[in-house]
C-alpha cells in the first residue's frame, strides 16, 4: 500500500449519521492533515494534527492520530448532504521533505438527505 | 478573494502543443507548490518553488515540464509537446512557510486546472 491511504474507498451515510474514515501510512511523519475536495474543485484544508497529538477537534470533526500503527481515523458527526465530498488524508516525511505532502486516493463520502 | 488562483480552470490543447498554467499564490504567501491528479488518483507532488528559486522538482518530469515562480507575478506551470498522458487535474498551493517540524503550516490549494489534450 501506498503512503497516506484510505478506507473505505466509498462510502454512502444517511443525513444524520456518524462517517468515519481511516488513513494508513508508512514512514515517520511531522503531522497528517485531513482535505476535502468537493467534486471539480480544489482542496480544502479541514484539519492538521501533529505527530505528538493523539485527537482534534474542530466543529463536527474529530481526528485521532496513532503513530505506533502508523493511522489516522476523521469523524463527521451528524453528517450532513453538504459534507458530500472525497476526503483525502495527507502526511509529510519527518525523515525527508516536509513540505512535500503525499496523498492517499482519498474515499468518496455520500450523504444521503 | 484572498484565496489561490489557478487559470484557467479547463484547458485543451491538442498533442505537440504547448500548456501554460498560471498560479498566484494566497496573500502573504511566498512559497508555491504544484501537484498532478490523475482521475480517481490522490494528489502526486510535482515541484516547490519559492520567489525566483527552484527548491525541489523531484516529482516533475525532467523532459517537456518546467515550473518557474518569478519576482513578479505569477508562478507558472509550463508543458511543451503535450501528450495524451497529460491530461490530468494540475493544482497549485501555498503556504507562508513550508513545513518545520511542530510549526508547520497546512498549504492551501487552489481549485486547479483541468487539462485535456485531444
Amino acid at each position: 500500500s501506498q503512503q497516506g491511504e484510505e478506507d473505505p474507498q466509498a462510502l454512502s451515510i444517511q443525513e444524520g449519521e456518524n462517517a468515519t474514515m481511516n488513513c494508513s501510512y508508512k514512514t515517520s511523519i511531522n503531522n497528517l492533515q485531513w482535505y476535502r475536495q468537493n467534486s471539480g474543485r480544489g482542496l480544502v484544508h479541514l484539519i492538521l494534527i501533529r505527530s505528538n497529538e493523539r485527537e482534534k477537534h474542530s466543529g463536527r470533526l474529530r481526528v485521532t492520530l496513532d503513530t505506533s500503527k502508523k493511522s489516522s481515523s476523521l469523524l463527521i458527526t451528524a453528517s450532513r448532504a453538504a459534507d458530500t465530498a472525497s476526503y483525502f488524508c495527507a502526511t509529510d516525511n519527518s525523515g525527508g521533505s516536509n513540505y512535500k505532502l503525499t496523498f492517499g486516493k482519498g474515499t468518496l463520502l455520500t450523504v444521503n438527505p | 478573494n484572498a484565496g489561490v488562483m489557478q487559470n484557467p480552470r479547463h484547458l485543451v490543447r491538442r498533442r505537440g502543443q504547448e500548456a501554460r498554467l498560471r498560479c498566484s499564490p494566497m496573500k502573504g504567501h511566498s512559497h508555491v507548490y504544484w501537484y498532478r491528479q490523475l482521475p480517481e488518483e490522490g494528489l502526486k507532488f510535482m515541484v516547490y518553488l519559492q520567489k525566483e528559486n527552484i527548491i525541489d522538482e523531484s516529482g516533475m518530469p525532467k523532459e517537456r515540464f518546467s515550473a518557474e515562480f518569478p519576482k513578479e507575478g505569477p508562478s507558472i506551470l509550463r508543458i511543451q509537446q503535450v501528450v495524451r498522458g497529460d491530461s490530468a487535474a494540475y493544482f497549485c498551493a501555498s503556504s507562508p512557510v513550508p513545513g518545520q517540524g511542530f510549526s508547520n503550516q497546512p498549504q492551501h490549494f487552489g481549485d486547479g486546472t483541468r487539462l485535456s489534450i485531444l
